[in-house]
């Protein structure tokens, strides 16, 4: 695709349920970002991923957090047990390099009950 | 003290004015500087990137950059309804290797025709 794609658009989970969120990165970005957007608030960092390599995870906000992309494209991010504090929208980004322009995906906006 | 400060606003200017966006970074070592818009429910869109002291000129836009203050800035020339959103500042530092932003609170610029 042209631009950086993301599903569900919106996900609502009850308290307790397992998410999985997805990214499909523009074609050949070796980079990738997961970031998460709470209302009224600028996107912060979770995690980033070199190819299927997760170099830095330091934003995940707990061990309940889970980011992968296993052959290098196709990223998700599992989030178990949600809680409402992780009602937020989570974006993700991609570029060609660090150096790079990162392109955003729509977010995924989820809502958990 | 947060990394990225950014003023919530909302700012509002007439159709026509000069918009002046404001943002502070703690980090001294930063070294690349982006503007992102976000129009309401939208992922961000970059805008402007600067990575000099001085001023960068885009059309309508100018983003301003002074390292020593640790300040940046963005200008709206003309400023049109259209440029009613969300203006987020980020920061990419020279410690991070993976390209990752942090970004402010962001700015809500309002338009009035």
């Amino acid at each position: 695709g042209a631009g950086v794609s993301q599903s569900p658009r919106y996900k609502v989970a009850k308290r307790g349920q397992d998410v999985a969120l997805r990214c499909d990165p523009i074609s050949g970005h070796v980079s990738l970002f997961w970031y998460q957007q709470a209302l009224g608030q600028g996107p912060e960092f979770l995690t980033y991923f070199q190819n299927e390599a997760q170099l830095d995870k330091s934003g995940l906000p707990s061990d309940r957090f889970f980011a992968e992309r296993p052959e290098g494209s196709v990223s998700t991010l599992k989030i178990q047990r949600t809680q409402q504090e992780d009602s937020a929208v989570y974006l993700c980004a991609s570029s060609l390099g660090t150096s790079t322009e990162a392109f955003f995906g729509q977010g995924t906006r989820l809502t958990v009950v | 003290q947060k990394e990225v400060e950014q003023n919530s606003g909302p700012l509002s200017v007439p159709e026509g004015a000069i918009a002046s966006l404001n943002c502070t970074y703690s980090d001294r070592g930063s070294q690349s500087f982006f503007w992102y818009r976000q129009y309401s429910g939208k992922s961000p869109e970059l805008i402007m990137s600067i990575y000099s002291n001085g001023d960068k000129e885009d059309g309508r836009f100018t983003a301003q950059l002074n390292k020593a203050s640790q300040y940046v800035s963005l200008l709206i020339r003309d400023s049109q309804p259209s440029d009613s959103a969300t203006y987020l500042c980020a920061v990419k530092g020279d410690s991070s290797n993976t390209g990752k932003l942090i970004f402010g609170q962001g700015t809500t610029l309002q338009v009035k025709p």
